[in-house]
């Protein structure tokens, strides 16, 4: 079945650029999403890539997928205090012609003043 | 910007209780689904619902729950009988459609945390 695995925690000093990686093991994925969890909070969509890129910019957001060894990885430049959140990364598979997220366990990301 | 809206953000039920989350999905949207996260565990899917029936569901998604889209804008999980360990936050999300293209991406809730005591 679909799995997503990611590392647990990260800590950066601010101002520094971070970099969550994250392995997948559906080769049939068409997007690989990036969710943003702050605390007590829901899910919030930060960016997302559709698996025929292998890059996508959106302002400090960089992501990265290596569709041939099913590695995505989010870079966020100049890191701030505010980007402290659970960081989960998901794929998408569709099922019966159904759609299905599955999420990694998600990265805590702590940033050092 | 649409937004898919969850009530109440936050319910405590007693164990044995029924409790119907509440969710209005965005509004062209036509595919409906709930996922859950135990706290320190991964957000798991529980189930899709398009045109008014199921599509498909997980095993955790099983007959203590229910959904129904009652009218044209809400869409509900009820789960009949409440446990412990449905303790839990809950997610509604919704697409456009459920293909491959572009644009069909979910939008998730800010979700409803159930809390059973």
């Amino acid at each position: 079945g679909e799995d997503v695995e990611q590392s647990l925690f990260l800590s950066v000093r601010e101002g520094d650029s971070s970099v969550i990686n994250c392995t997948y093991t559906d080769s049939s994925s068409t997007y690989l999403y990036w969710y943003k969890q702050e605390p007590g909070a829901g899910l919030q969509l930060l960016t997302y890539i559709f698996s025929n890129m292998d890059m996508k910019q959106d302002q400090r957001l960089t992501v990265l997928l290596n569709k041939k060894d099913k590695h995505l990885s989010l870079r966020i430049a100049d890191t701030q205090t505010g980007d402290s959140a659970i960081y989960f990364c998901a794929e998408t598979a569709y099922s019966g012609g159904y759609q299905k997220v599955t999420f990694g366990i998600g990265t805590k990301l702590q940033v050092i003043p | 910007e649409p937004e898919v809206t969850q009530t109440p953000s936050h319910q405590v039920t007693q164990m044995g209780q029924e409790v119907i989350l509440r969710c209005v999905p965005i509004s062209n949207h036509l595919y409906f689904y709930w996922y859950r996260q135990i706290l320190g565990q991964k957000v798991e899917f529980l189930v899709s619902f398009y045109n008014n029936e199921i599509s498909e569901k997980s095993e955790i998604f099983d007959d203590q729950f229910s959904v129904e889209r009652p009218d044209g804008s809400n869409f509900t999980l009820k789960i009949r009988s409440t446990k412990l360990e449905d303790s839990a936050m809950y997610f509604c999300a919704s697409s456009t459609n459920p293909g491959q293209g572009s644009g069909t991406e979910a939008f998730f809730g800010q979700g409803t945390r159930l809390t059973v005591v």
